[in-house]
Protein backbone atom coordinates (compact mmCIF):
# COMPACT_ATOMS: atom_id res chain seq x y z
CA UNK A 1 0.00 0.00 0.00
CA UNK A 2 0.68 3.95 0.32
CA UNK A 3 2.34 3.88 -3.74
CA UNK A 4 2.25 7.09 -5.13
CA UNK A 5 2.60 7.73 -8.82
CA UNK A 6 4.06 10.63 -11.20
CA UNK A 7 3.68 11.21 -14.93
CA UNK A 8 5.43 11.60 -17.00
CA UNK A 9 8.94 9.86 -15.67
CA UNK A 10 10.79 12.30 -17.75
CA UNK A 11 9.75 15.28 -20.00
CA UNK A 12 11.83 16.95 -22.30
CA UNK A 13 10.86 20.67 -23.90
CA UNK A 14 11.67 23.92 -25.28
CA UNK A 15 12.61 26.90 -23.62
CA UNK A 16 9.20 28.73 -23.09
CA UNK A 17 6.91 25.69 -23.75
CA UNK A 18 4.79 24.64 -20.42
CA UNK A 19 4.84 21.30 -18.44
CA UNK A 20 2.37 19.83 -16.17
CA UNK A 21 3.43 16.97 -13.81
CA UNK A 22 1.23 14.96 -12.09
CA UNK A 23 0.78 13.45 -9.05
CA UNK A 24 -1.20 10.45 -7.39
CA UNK A 25 -1.74 8.77 -4.44
CA UNK A 26 -3.00 5.29 -5.69
CA UNK A 27 -4.04 3.72 -2.97
CA UNK A 28 -5.31 6.07 -0.18
CA UNK A 29 -6.03 9.95 -0.13
CA UNK A 30 -4.01 12.36 0.95
CA UNK A 31 -5.08 15.76 2.69
CA UNK A 32 -1.54 16.88 1.85
CA UNK A 33 1.15 16.76 -0.90
CA UNK A 34 4.28 18.36 -1.36
CA UNK A 35 6.69 19.23 -4.00
CA UNK A 36 10.47 18.58 -4.26
CA UNK A 37 12.75 20.04 -6.62
CA UNK A 38 16.43 17.64 -6.29
CA UNK A 39 19.49 18.70 -8.40
CA UNK A 40 21.76 16.23 -9.18
CA UNK A 41 23.48 14.92 -5.79
CA UNK A 42 21.73 17.60 -3.89
CA UNK A 43 18.99 17.34 -1.20
CA UNK A 44 15.53 17.55 -1.47
CA UNK A 45 14.28 21.24 -1.81
CA UNK A 46 10.81 22.03 -0.83
CA UNK A 47 9.10 23.72 -3.58
CA UNK A 48 5.66 24.02 -2.01
CA UNK A 49 2.83 22.24 0.28
CA UNK A 50 -0.42 21.51 -1.11
CA UNK A 51 -3.72 20.90 0.43
CA UNK A 52 -6.52 19.62 -1.58
CA UNK A 53 -8.96 22.45 -2.31
CA UNK A 54 -6.99 25.29 -1.30
CA UNK A 55 -3.94 27.38 -2.57
CA UNK A 56 -0.51 26.25 -1.95
CA UNK A 57 2.01 27.23 0.15
CA UNK A 58 4.88 28.20 -1.47
CA UNK A 59 8.47 28.52 0.45
CA UNK A 60 10.33 31.40 0.66
CA UNK A 61 12.02 32.07 -3.07
CA UNK A 62 9.79 29.89 -4.99
CA UNK A 63 8.12 31.55 -7.97
CA UNK A 64 4.08 30.89 -7.47
CA UNK A 65 3.44 32.19 -10.76
CA UNK A 66 6.00 29.95 -12.60
CA UNK A 67 5.33 26.85 -10.99
CA UNK A 68 1.61 26.42 -10.31
CA UNK A 69 0.21 24.11 -8.25
CA UNK A 70 -3.39 22.40 -7.78
CA UNK A 71 -4.48 20.12 -4.97
CA UNK A 72 -8.03 19.35 -6.77
CA UNK A 73 -9.00 16.09 -5.54
CA UNK A 74 -7.76 13.88 -2.46
CA UNK A 75 -5.95 11.82 -4.82
CA UNK A 76 -3.73 14.24 -7.31
CA UNK A 77 -2.04 17.13 -7.84
CA UNK A 78 -0.39 18.72 -10.26
CA UNK A 79 2.62 21.13 -11.01
CA UNK A 80 2.90 23.16 -14.10
CA UNK A 81 6.19 24.68 -14.90
CA UNK A 82 5.10 27.65 -17.18
CA UNK A 83 7.53 29.07 -19.96
CA UNK A 84 10.75 26.87 -18.67
CA UNK A 85 13.45 27.78 -19.01
CA UNK A 86 16.82 25.71 -18.76
CA UNK A 87 17.64 26.52 -15.40
CA UNK A 88 14.31 24.83 -14.56
CA UNK A 89 16.00 21.56 -15.43
CA UNK A 90 15.93 19.15 -12.60
CA UNK A 91 14.30 16.37 -10.86
CA UNK A 92 10.88 17.33 -9.49
CA UNK A 93 9.66 14.69 -6.86
CA UNK A 94 6.18 14.73 -5.21
CA UNK A 95 5.18 13.18 -1.59
CA UNK A 96 1.75 12.74 -0.37
CA UNK A 97 1.14 12.43 3.29
CA UNK A 98 -2.08 9.66 4.35
CA UNK A 99 -4.98 10.96 5.49
CA UNK A 100 -4.91 9.25 8.69
CA UNK A 101 -1.15 9.26 9.13
CA UNK A 102 0.08 12.42 11.05
CA UNK A 103 3.73 12.37 9.85
CA UNK A 104 4.82 9.97 7.30
CA UNK A 105 4.82 10.90 3.38
CA UNK A 106 4.98 8.74 0.88
CA UNK A 107 7.27 10.07 -2.18
CA UNK A 108 6.79 9.61 -5.87
CA UNK A 109 9.03 8.26 -7.97
CA UNK A 110 9.95 11.69 -9.47
CA UNK A 111 10.25 13.31 -12.81
CA UNK A 112 12.90 14.39 -14.92
CA UNK A 113 12.60 18.00 -16.84
CA UNK A 114 15.02 18.77 -19.21
CA UNK A 115 14.40 22.32 -20.92
CA UNK A 116 16.17 22.72 -24.01
CA UNK B 1 15.62 30.20 7.26
CA UNK B 2 15.78 26.68 8.69
CA UNK B 3 18.99 24.86 7.74
CA UNK B 4 19.42 21.40 8.46
CA UNK B 5 23.03 19.98 8.17
CA UNK B 6 24.45 16.34 7.92
CA UNK B 7 27.93 15.02 7.94
CA UNK B 8 29.66 13.60 6.29
CA UNK B 9 29.03 14.33 3.13
CA UNK B 10 30.22 11.41 1.52
CA UNK B 11 31.09 7.81 3.11
CA UNK B 12 32.78 4.75 2.00
CA UNK B 13 32.99 1.83 3.72
CA UNK B 14 34.48 -1.84 3.45
CA UNK B 15 31.51 -4.49 3.66
CA UNK B 16 30.90 -5.18 7.41
CA UNK B 17 32.55 -1.91 8.79
CA UNK B 18 30.19 0.55 10.73
CA UNK B 19 28.50 3.58 9.36
CA UNK B 20 27.34 6.71 10.89
CA UNK B 21 25.80 9.96 9.62
CA UNK B 22 24.96 13.23 11.79
CA UNK B 23 22.09 15.67 11.34
CA UNK B 24 22.50 19.16 12.74
CA UNK B 25 19.42 21.36 12.88
CA UNK B 26 20.04 25.56 13.21
CA UNK B 27 16.88 25.35 15.28
CA UNK B 28 14.73 23.10 17.55
CA UNK B 29 13.01 20.63 15.71
CA UNK B 30 9.63 18.98 17.12
CA UNK B 31 10.47 15.56 15.05
CA UNK B 32 12.61 14.52 12.86
CA UNK B 33 12.31 11.84 9.98
CA UNK B 34 15.43 9.31 8.28
CA UNK B 35 15.01 8.24 4.65
CA UNK B 36 17.13 6.26 2.64
CA UNK B 37 17.40 7.37 -1.45
CA UNK B 38 19.11 4.94 -3.70
CA UNK B 39 20.62 5.91 -6.68
CA UNK B 40 18.19 6.83 -9.32
CA UNK B 41 15.19 6.47 -6.68
CA UNK B 42 13.26 8.52 -4.52
CA UNK B 43 13.09 8.77 -0.51
CA UNK B 44 11.83 5.88 1.15
CA UNK B 45 10.72 6.59 4.57
CA UNK B 46 12.47 4.89 7.78
CA UNK B 47 11.62 6.31 10.94
CA UNK B 48 10.21 9.24 13.12
CA UNK B 49 11.83 10.29 16.11
CA UNK B 50 9.86 12.22 18.23
CA UNK B 51 11.21 12.54 21.93
CA UNK B 52 14.09 14.22 23.32
CA UNK B 53 16.94 11.29 23.39
CA UNK B 54 15.02 8.81 21.82
CA UNK B 55 16.45 5.93 20.03
CA UNK B 56 15.14 3.41 18.04
CA UNK B 57 16.51 0.53 16.33
CA UNK B 58 15.81 -1.21 13.10
CA UNK B 59 18.03 -4.29 12.85
CA UNK B 60 21.10 -2.66 12.10
CA UNK B 61 20.05 0.76 11.93
CA UNK B 62 19.89 2.82 15.16
CA UNK B 63 18.68 6.34 15.06
CA UNK B 64 18.62 8.70 18.12
CA UNK B 65 17.47 12.11 18.51
CA UNK B 66 19.40 14.39 20.69
CA UNK B 67 18.76 16.23 24.32
CA UNK B 68 18.04 19.38 22.87
CA UNK B 69 15.96 18.03 19.75
CA UNK B 70 18.67 19.80 17.27
CA UNK B 71 20.44 16.99 16.39
CA UNK B 72 20.62 13.14 15.25
CA UNK B 73 21.96 10.46 14.01
CA UNK B 74 21.70 7.46 12.31
CA UNK B 75 24.22 4.40 12.70
CA UNK B 76 24.54 1.35 10.62
CA UNK B 77 26.24 -1.55 12.14
CA UNK B 78 28.21 -4.05 10.05
CA UNK B 79 27.65 -2.53 6.59
CA UNK B 80 26.13 -4.38 3.74
CA UNK B 81 26.22 -3.93 -0.06
CA UNK B 82 22.19 -3.64 -0.09
CA UNK B 83 23.21 -0.22 2.34
CA UNK B 84 24.39 1.88 -0.67
CA UNK B 85 22.49 5.09 -0.89
CA UNK B 86 22.05 8.51 0.25
CA UNK B 87 20.48 8.73 3.52
CA UNK B 88 18.56 12.19 4.69
CA UNK B 89 17.33 13.05 8.00
CA UNK B 90 14.47 15.61 7.24
CA UNK B 91 13.15 17.80 10.58
CA UNK B 92 9.99 19.42 11.08
CA UNK B 93 9.74 22.87 13.30
CA UNK B 94 6.79 23.31 15.89
CA UNK B 95 3.11 22.77 14.10
CA UNK B 96 4.99 23.28 10.29
CA UNK B 97 3.76 21.33 8.19
CA UNK B 98 6.39 20.93 6.00
CA UNK B 99 9.72 18.83 6.61
CA UNK B 100 13.21 20.34 5.24
CA UNK B 101 15.66 17.50 4.11
CA UNK B 102 19.21 17.65 5.19
CA UNK B 103 22.04 17.81 3.07
CA UNK B 104 22.57 14.25 2.80
CA UNK B 105 25.25 11.62 3.40
CA UNK B 106 26.00 9.21 0.00
CA UNK B 107 27.16 6.03 1.39
CA UNK B 108 29.04 3.40 -1.05
CA UNK B 109 29.90 0.10 0.29
CA UNK B 110 32.57 -1.72 -1.14
CA UNK B 111 32.44 -5.57 -1.08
Amino acid sequence: GAVVSQHPSWVICKSGTSVKIECRSLDFQATTMFWYRQFPKQSLMLMATSNEGSKATYEQGVEKDKFLINHASLTLSTLTVTSAHPEDSSFYICSARPRRVNYEQYFGPGTRLTVT
Amino acid sequence: GQQVMQIPQYQHVQEGEDFTTYCNSSTTLSNIQWYKQRPGGHPVFLIQLVKSGEVKKQKRLTFQFGEAKKNSSLHITATQTTDVGTYFCAGRTGGANNLFFGTGTRLTVIP
